[in-house]
């Protein structure tokens, strides 16, 4: 089967640094998406790998690797408004994208 | 500004009575998506459109229907919503490109639906 596995919940400080990490199996590969969601709203897009290595965007930088079937996202200078679940997702040789469940992160002061 | 819309964003049902939950957008997409998801859940897709080609997931219920009329709409109707249906529904749309890789989803606000 297809599975996307991500950690539940994290916590971190403002103004600090948090890795949330993504490891998949999945029927085939087609790029991997980041989403951010906030409590009772839509998920929005963050970033897309496809190659290995990392892609950078302002605070936020995400890590490819495919041969481990495993990624991360880098938040960076965390902000209190960074508080939201983090969705990842993969889309398969079907061009389906296969969710996550992701991960809470919960900032503190 | 170019975007997502559902309607409504809050709707309350009775057990058995029918519902359609509405998706307009302004962006031309060609593809449109609907989900369902519930709290700490994965989104689950429902139905996409390829342009008008309906795809129906395997283990979406008979009880969930979806149309789409034209380019811009997209409708879900839920037959007979039981307690299990209460959850965010998302509608989504993307653009397919030739080699349809790469293509980010794009998320409208989503309709919570409470079933009494």
């Amino acid at each position: 089967g297809q599975n996307i596995d991500q950690p539940t919940e994290m916590t971190a400080t403002e103004g600090a640094i948090v890795q949330i990490n993504c490891t998949y199996q999945t029927s085939g590969f087609n790029g991997l998406f980041w989403y951010q969601q906030h409590a009772g709203e839509a998920p929005t897009f963050l970033s897309y790998n496809v190659l290995d290595g990392l892609e950078e965007k302002g605070r936020f930088s995400s890590f490819l690797s495919r041969s481990k079937g495993y990624s991360y996202l880098l938040l960076k200078e965390l902000q209190m408004k960074d508080s939201a679940s983090y969705l990842c997702a993969v889309m398969d040789s079907n061009y389906q994208l296969i969710w996550g469940a992701g991960t809470k992160l919960i900032i503190k002061p | 500004d170019a975007m997502v819309i559902q309607n409504p964003r809050y709707q309350v049902t009775q057990f058995g009575k029918p519902v359609t939950l509405s998706c307009s957008q302004t962006l031309n997409h060609n593809v449109m998506y609907w989900y369902q998801q519930k709290s700490s859940q994965a989104p689950k897709l429902l139905f996409h459109y390829y342009d008008k080609d309906f795809n129906n997931e395997a283990d979406t219920p008979d009880n969930f229907q979806s149309r789409r009329p034209n380019t811009s709409f997209c409708f879900l109707d839920i037959r007979s919503p039981g307690l299990g249906d209460a959850a965010m529904y998302l509608c989504a749309t993307s653009r397919e490109s030739v080699d349809r890789v790469g293509n980010e989803q794009f998320f409208g606000p989503g309709t919570r639906l409470t079933v009494l």
